[in-house]
């Protein structure tokens, strides 16, 4: 199994710009999850979905971020418009939801820059 | 709301020494209780597990028991490599609903040969 993927692995932009950070989780998990990591808040949990429904996007910074997942190999996360605080690791993790507790396999990263 | 804290980083230490780093979390019922770990470069992976009190979790050579008379679960190895050097994670996960994970702030590893 290739694991999670995501696209592109690094992406510099600038203020105002539109960014669209790609993922494929792994193959047969239904559950997807978008974090983002920065030197000064950590790891941050910014949506879930479970069966390609969103089920909790309160920690979505604000409107200008939104998360799309159109079936069960594919997901979106757009910025627009970015600023530089948007600057960040977009992590992206998949498992499989059951009774009890699956491990979260996570993505290498997207590390966005924006100028 | 749920929270985990870690002691703080970063921490450096000599190749063969004993290792812990703390972890302590606040969360209602019976959470389960990770260790995840980030290479440079890398996203995170699972390193260890445990899902109801005094449970230890171990694997390559890293262990942590689930205190829950505490409400702790520090990590801990008897002799690290300089391989070890990554960024550690300790987690809780409440299995009932969506078993989204309450991360900590991460604590930055560094072995020196």
């Amino acid at each position: 199994d290739a694991g999670v993927i995501q696209s592109p692995r690094h992406e510099v932009t600038e203020m105002g710009q539109e960014v669209t950070l790609r993922c494929k989780p792994i193959s047969g998990h239904n559950s997807l999850f978008w974090y983002r990591q920065t030197m000064m808040r950590g790891l941050e949990l910014l949506i879930y979905f479970n069966n390609n429904v969103p089920i909790d996007d309160s920690g979505m910074p604000e409107d200008r971020f939104s998360a799309k997942m159109p079936n069960a190999s594919f997901s979106t996360l757009k910025i627009q418009p970015s600023e530089p605080r948007d600057s960040a690791v977009y992590f992206c993790a998949s498992s499989l939801l059951t009774n009890s507790y699956n491990e979260q396999f996570f993505g290498p990263g997207t590390r966005l820059t924006v100028l | 709301g749920d929270s985990v804290t870690q002691m703080e980083g970063p921490v450096t230490l000599s190749e063969e020494a004993f290792l812990t780093i703390n972890c302590t979390y606040t969360a209602t019922g019976y959470p389960s209780l990770f260790w995840y770990v980030q290479y440079p470069g890398e996203g995170l992976q699972l390193l260890l597990k445990a899902t109801k009190a005094d449970d230890k979790g171990s694997n390559k050579g890293f262990e942590a028991t689930y205190r829950k008379e505490t409400t702790s679960f520090h990590l801990e190895k008897g002799s690290v490599q300089v391989s070890d050097s990554a960024v550690y994670f300790c987690a809780l996960s409440q299995i009932q609903g969506a078993q989204k994970l309450v991360f900590g702030q991460g604590t930055r590893l560094t072995i020196n040969p």
